[in-house]
C-alpha cells in the first residue's frame, strides 16, 4: 500500500543550486499535484498534471518546471534555488481532476531549505 | 486573493473543551472538504459536504455546510490530545477551481 511516494524527505540547498523533487504513484490515477506548504498554512498548488504528457501551471508556478512522461511519475524541479522557496513540498494524486467525493491522496511531504 | 479564509488561524485548548473553526468565503462552492494533517505528514480527508445546510457528524467533529455554501464549519465536542494537528477546508468552485483555505492549526492540551 505504497500510495504517493516522495524522495528526498529532507533537502538543504544553497542559493542557486538546481534539485528535482521525486514523486511516483501506484494507485493509476491520471491526476497529479505539487503544492508547497509555508509552516501553520494551507497548500498552494505549484503545477498540476492530467495525464502523462500533460502538464499545466498552478497558483506559484514561478521558479519550478514538472515533467510527466509515465502516468506514475511526476517529477518537480527547481531551477536556481532562492530563499523564498524554503517550504515544505507535497506530491498528490487524485482519480478526479477536480475532487468531490472522492479525495486527494498525499505523499508524507519533503522539506527543502535554501540557504 | 484567498478565497477560502479560516478562523482562527491558531487555536489552544485544555482537553476536554469544545471548539469551532470556520471557513469562510465570498464565493459559492459546489461542494467543500475538510482535511486533518498532522506534523510531518500529508492531509488527509475526513469529510465532503455538497448540499447547502448539509451536516455530517464523524465520531465527535459534526461538519456543516452552510445554506448558500459560501461557508462551512467544523464543530469538535470534547477535544482530546489526538484531536491535535491543522485543519485545512478545500472546495471546488463553481469554476470547477479547487482551492485550498489558509488552515487552522489546533493545540489540545491535556
Amino acid at each position: 500500500n505504497a500510495g504517493v511516494t516522495q524522495t528526498p524527505k529532507f533537502r538543504i540547498l544553497k542559493i542557486g543550486q538546481s534539485m528535482t523533487l521525486q514523486c511516483a504513484q501506484d494507485m493509476n490515477h491520471n491526476y497529479m499535484y505539487w503544492y508547497r506548504q509555508d509552516p501553520g498554512m494551507g497548500l498552494k498548488l505549484i503545477y498540476y498534471s492530467v495525464g502523462a504528457g500533460i502538464t499545466d501551471k498552478g497558483e506559484v508556478p514561478n521558479g519550478y518546471n514538472v515533467s510527466r512522461s509515465t502516468t506514475e511519475d511526476f517529477p518537480l524541479r527547481l531551477e536556481l534555488a532562492a530563499p523564498s522557496q524554503t517550504s515544505v513540498y507535497f506530491c498528490a494524486s487524485s482519480l478526479y481532476l477536480i475532487p468531490r467525493n472522492d479525495t486527494i491522496y498525499f505523499g508524507e511531504g519533503s522539506w527543502l531549505t535554501v540557504v | 486573493t484567498q478565497l477560502l479564509e479560516q478562523s482562527p488561524q491558531f487555536l489552544s485548548i485544555q482537553e476536554g473543551e469544545n471548539l469551532t473553526v470556520y471557513c469562510n468565503s465570498s464565493s459559492v462552492f459546489s461542494s467543500l472538504q475538510w482535511y486533518r494533517q498532522e506534523p510531518g505528514e500529508g492531509p488527509v480527508l475526513l469529510v465532503t459536504v455538497v448540499t447547502g445546510g448539509e451536516v455530517k457528524k464523524l465520531k465527535r467533529l459534526t461538519f456543516q455546510f452552510g445554506d448558500a455554501r459560501k461557508d462551512s464549519s467544523l464543530h469538535i465536542t470534547a477535544a482530546q490530545p489526538g484531536d491535535t494537528g491543522l485543519y485545512l477546508c478545500a472546495g471546488v468552485d463553481t469554476g470547477n477551481q479547487f482551492y485550498f483555505g489558509t488552515g487552522t492549526s489546533l493545540t489540545v492540551i491535556p
